[in-house]
């Protein structure tokens, strides 16, 4: 267990649809990640804050947005869903931004019909 | 931007077997770890390894930040070995981990 947590782990929907995936870093990690891995791909990083604020932004879709609580829980908001999207989602989460271990959770598995 | 390059992407291999899985970046990088992703899909911490080596039972890693390589030696392959190794460097200026494409490994019994 990384102690990074993800919630849903599998979440099907249809095209046109919202969904909200969320995540818990590990207790006292001030980062996050997202990335996306679709199938038999690699993974692409989206988006990453620390405390709070975006630090960075990858290949990450304008149907696409992200966000980090005070409570430094993220969640990862995609809109207008495509089929395209269905993919592997991962969150990783870091002390700090500089020379800190990243520890991924278990993805939520997203399909879109 | 940074490359990061696995090799070999593929490598079939029978129980017992040892084998190395490379990784190249094009880049100075503030650090790099090796994961395995499960045949279920969970990335799993393998090393932690900005530079130097490091073992952990039969497996071992060594980075070498001067000449921008890492290795991951895996030792008396298990069918449990089977699944996608990657390699990923944090870049702080840009403040992203990036992934190589993996190195699919599979253990024949």
């Amino acid at each position: 267990d990384s102690g990074v947590t993800q919630t849903p782990k599998h979440l099907i929907t249809a095209t046109g649809q919202r969904v909200t995936l969320r995540c818990s870093p590990r207790s006292g990690d001030l980062s996050v990640y997202w990335y996306q891995q679709s199938l038999d791909q690699g993974l692409q990083f989206l988006i990453q804050y620390y405390n709070g604020e975006e630090r960075a932004k990858g290949n990450i879709l304008e149907r696409f947005s992200a966000q980090q609580f005070p409570d430094l829980h993220s969640e990862l908001n995609l809109s207008s869903l495509e089929l395209g999207d269905s993919a592997l989602y991962f969150c990783a989460s870091s002390f700090g931004t500089e020379n800190t271990e990243a520890f991924f959770g278990q993805g939520t598995r997203l399909t879109v019909v | 931007g940074i490359q990061v390059e696995q090799s070999p992407p593929d490598l079939i291999l029978q129980e017992g077997a040892n084998s190395t899985l490379r990784c190249n970046f094009s880049d100075s990088v503030n650090n790099l770890q090796w994961f395995h992703q499960n045949p279920w899909g969970q990335l799993i911490n393998l090393f932690y390894i900005p530079s130097g080596t490091k073992q952990n039972g039969r497996l071992s890693a060594t980075t070498v930040a001067t000449e921008r390589y890492s290795l991951l030696y895996i030792s008396s392959s298990q069918t449990t070995d089977s699944g996608v190794y990657f390699c990923a460097v944090l870049i702080i200026s840009a403040s992203k981990i990036i992934f190589g494409s993996g190195t699919r490994l599979s253990i024949r019994p």
